[in-house]
């Protein structure tokens, strides 16, 4: 079972517009949201996080969006950068177990100059 | 200050051998865990150690897998008797405490099974 789910494998964006990416979740115990950017052959590496008592978070370039009555979280990218394409994983944590990340598929950005 | 270390960076095993992979914390990092992440997917929680303790192992295959973090050394995934089916890329992170939401990665081991 699909615990955090990123329904779009792919999304292509023109540089300098906006990149949304989208993610949705099943479990309500998860209590703490984090996006993670990761480029072929390397490890993934944190970029974003938001906890479940909040509705935004905001760093740069980078926000991220939670509605948890509709259990989904998005990240926005403004403006797009060439820089920016890679895959983007969405993960999902109930603080105060062992803190295990449960991952979606990802979704894989390519900006286009 | 060096990130988390992995190596081999690749690893091939025939079926029916041994893959050993280790992972390198972060210094001041006693919190290991390992993740797998099989083509086309995410990645998917396998152990969560501590030095010296298995502290959640449910996602840990039932047979041929086991995980070991010594008092001194590298945290060590072994895969005995190898399948097509464990190709895949193994990545471990790293956190200074039990909070696996600030945890570091590593590079990864790909390893390929012919």
């Amino acid at each position: 079972d699909q615990q955090v789910k990123q329904n779009s494998p792919s999304l292509s964006v023109q540089e300098g517009r906006i990149s949304i990416l989208n993610c949705d979740y099943t479990n309500s115990m998860f209590d703490y949201f984090l996006w993670y950017k990761k480029y072929p052959a390397e490890g993934p590496t944190f970029l974003i996080s938001i906890s479940s008592i909040k509705d935004k978070n905001e760093d740069g370039r980078f926000t991220v969006f939670l509605n948890k009555s509709a259990k989904h979280l998005s990240l926005h990218i403004v403006p797009s950068q060439p820089g920016d394409s890679a895959v983007y994983f969405c993960a999902a944590v109930f603080q105060g177990g062992s803190e295990k990340l449960v991952f979606g598929k990802g979704t894989k950005l390519t900006v286009n100059p | 200050n060096a990130g988390v270390m992995q190596n081999p960076r690749h690893l091939v095993r025939r079926r029916g051998q041994e893959a050993r992979l280790r992972c390198s914390p972060m210094k001041g990092h006693s919190h290991v865990y390992w993740y797998r992440q099989l083509p086309e997917e995410g990645l998917k929680f396998m152990v969560y150690l501590q030095k010296e303790n298995i502290i959640d192992e449910s996602g840990m295959p039932k047979e041929r897998f086991s995980a070991e973090f010594p008092k001194e050394g590298p945290s060590i995934l072994r895969i005995q008797q190898v399948v097509r089916g464990d190709s895949a890329a193994y990545f471990c992170a790293s956190s200074p405490d039990r909070r696996g939401s600030e945890a570091f990665f590593g590079q990864g081991t790909r390893l390929t099974v012919v």
